[in-house]
């Protein structure tokens, strides 16, 4: 148990259309993470925020877009999905301190598959 | 860009045998992780690795870091089953949770 939670655990939508993923982090941790896996690869890095606003992106496309609240939950939203976009979706948390040795945790995930 | 490479990418071995997973990274890096992956589910942490030289144990899992070297082992001790699992390192580069995954190592513990 991370104290990670992610919402939905599946869904199937059609491509084109918009998804919304929640991540619900640990308490009191205040940077969440945004990971895409492929199947058979490794977890790739989307983006992460920090007190609600981006801090850091992978190499992934503006259709690719997130929010993190007040309370650190955040969002992860994808717009005109793409058949290639089928993947687990894994959110992370942990405490944002420079040379922090803390450990991340992560979500069950939330897997999406574009039909 | 930050590269992570992990050797073997596909590991098969009997039980009671021992054996070392190798990750190689490209950047100096602070920060150096090892993650279990079961089929189908999400990422257990196992070990976070902090400086050069560090060591950590857990169960027939010790993990090591050289920095120097950009380079980190995971070595299995006298495998059993339960440990069939894929094992990722990943590194972090920057304080929060950004990390840069390798592909993982799928390790099969034969009876």
């Amino acid at each position: 148990e991370t104290g990670v939670t992610q919402s939905p655990t599946h869904l199937i939508k059609t491509r084109g259309q918009q998804v919304t993923l929640r991540c619900s982090s640990q308490s009191g941790h205040n940077t969440v993470s945004w990971y895409q896996q492929a199947l058979g690869q490794g977890p790739q890095f989307i983006f992460q925020y920090y007190r609600e606003e981006e801090n850091g992106r992978g190499n992934f496309p503006p259709r690719f877009s997130g929010l993190q609240f007040p309370n650190y939950s955040s969002e992860l939203n994808v717009n005109a999905l793409e058949l290639d976009d089928s993947a687990l979706y894994l959110c992370a948390s942990s405490l944002n301190r420079l040379s922090s040795g803390n450990t991340i945790y992560f979500g069950e995930g939330s897997w999406l598959t574009v039909v | 860009e930050l590269k992570v490479e992990q050797n073997p990418l596909f590991l098969s071995m009997q039980e009671g045998k021992n054996y070392t997973i190798y990750c190689n990274y490209s950047t100096t890096s602070d920060r150096l992780y090892w993650y279990r992956q079961d089929p189908g589910k999400s990422l257990e942490s196992l070990f976070v690795l902090l400086s050069n030289g560090a060591v950590k144990q857990e169960g027939r899992l010790m993990a090591s870091l050289d920095t120097k070297a950009r380079l980190s082992t995971l070595h299995i001790t006298a495998a059993v089953h339960d440990l069939s699992a894929t094992y990722f390192c990943a590194v972090g580069l920057m304080s929060g949770s950004r990390l840069t995954f390798g592909e993982g190592t799928q390790l099969t513990v034969n009876p």
